[in-house]
């Protein structure tokens, strides 16, 4: 059978509350990140990105802050819905690599009703 | 509606039996990448083809292979899977390796090894 495998950093939040999932990323040369949400069961799914030339992006409900200075990238969801309990991932790139995205560990977002 | 289609969604094989799992997609991506993600871990790639040129990472095992006969198709072969090969397999898409564009995955294939 799967090897047992790590244990997901948690964050369990309210319903109705904001959440901020943080991420360290690796490689000082990467310019490009993108967070994603993984259901259970399911792939993958883009939430937002972000380029290095920006600190900050919004979407619908997301946020996105980039601190280059540390190499620290958070998501911020407004509002938690039951719907948001997922694992989240962020993930680096650098511009002209052949596609490897690097992933983080992800952090598993509980949001109680 | 445009998207990456798995088949099948779960594959249970004995150890040591070959077996195939299969990506395709219609958004007519240039890329095609092949990612391994077992529990609670981040997804780890194991290649990807950039149209028809095939790129291996360093460190994926022999034991798999990859076919991309056309565009919209991409196969995964596991020659000779172990019960450390358990896992879920994505398949995901991009239209180019190198710029500022997300990578579309599908839903994934969970592979039991007996």
């Amino acid at each position: 059978g799967e090897s047992v495998g790590l244990h997901l950093p948690t964050l369990s939040v309210q319903e109705g509350d904001n959440s901020i999932i943080n991420c360290a990323y690796s490689n000082s040369a990467s310019d490009y990140f993108i967070w994603y949400k993984q259901e259970s069961g399911k792939g993958p799914q883009f939430i937002i990105d972000i380029r290095s030339n920006m600190d900050k992006r919004q979407g619908q409900r997301v946020t996105v802050l980039l601190n280059k200075t540390v190499k620290h990238l958070s998501l911020q969801i407004a509002a938690t819905q039951p719907g948001d309990s997922a694992v989240y991932f962020c993930a680096e790139k650098r511009w002209g690599s052949q596609g490897n995205l690097i992933f983080g560990k992800g952090t598993k977002l509980s949001v109680k009703p | 509606d445009a998207m990456v289609i798995q088949n099948p969604r779960y594959q249970v094989t004995q150890f040591g039996k070959p077996v195939t799992l299969s990506c395709s997609q219609t958004l007519n991506h240039n890329v095609m990448y092949w990612y391994q993600q077992k529990s609670s871990q981040a997804p780890k790639l194991l290649f990807h083809y950039y149209d028809k040129d095939f790129n291996n990472e360093a460190d994926t095992p022999d034991n798999f292979q990859s076919r991309r006969p056309n565009t919209s198709f991409c196969f995964l072969d596991i020659r000779s899977p172990g019960l450390g090969d358990a896992a879920m397999y994505l398949c995901a898409t991009s239209r180019d390796p190198a710029g500022y564009n997300e990578q579309f995955f599908g839903p994934g294939t969970r592979l039991t090894v007996l």
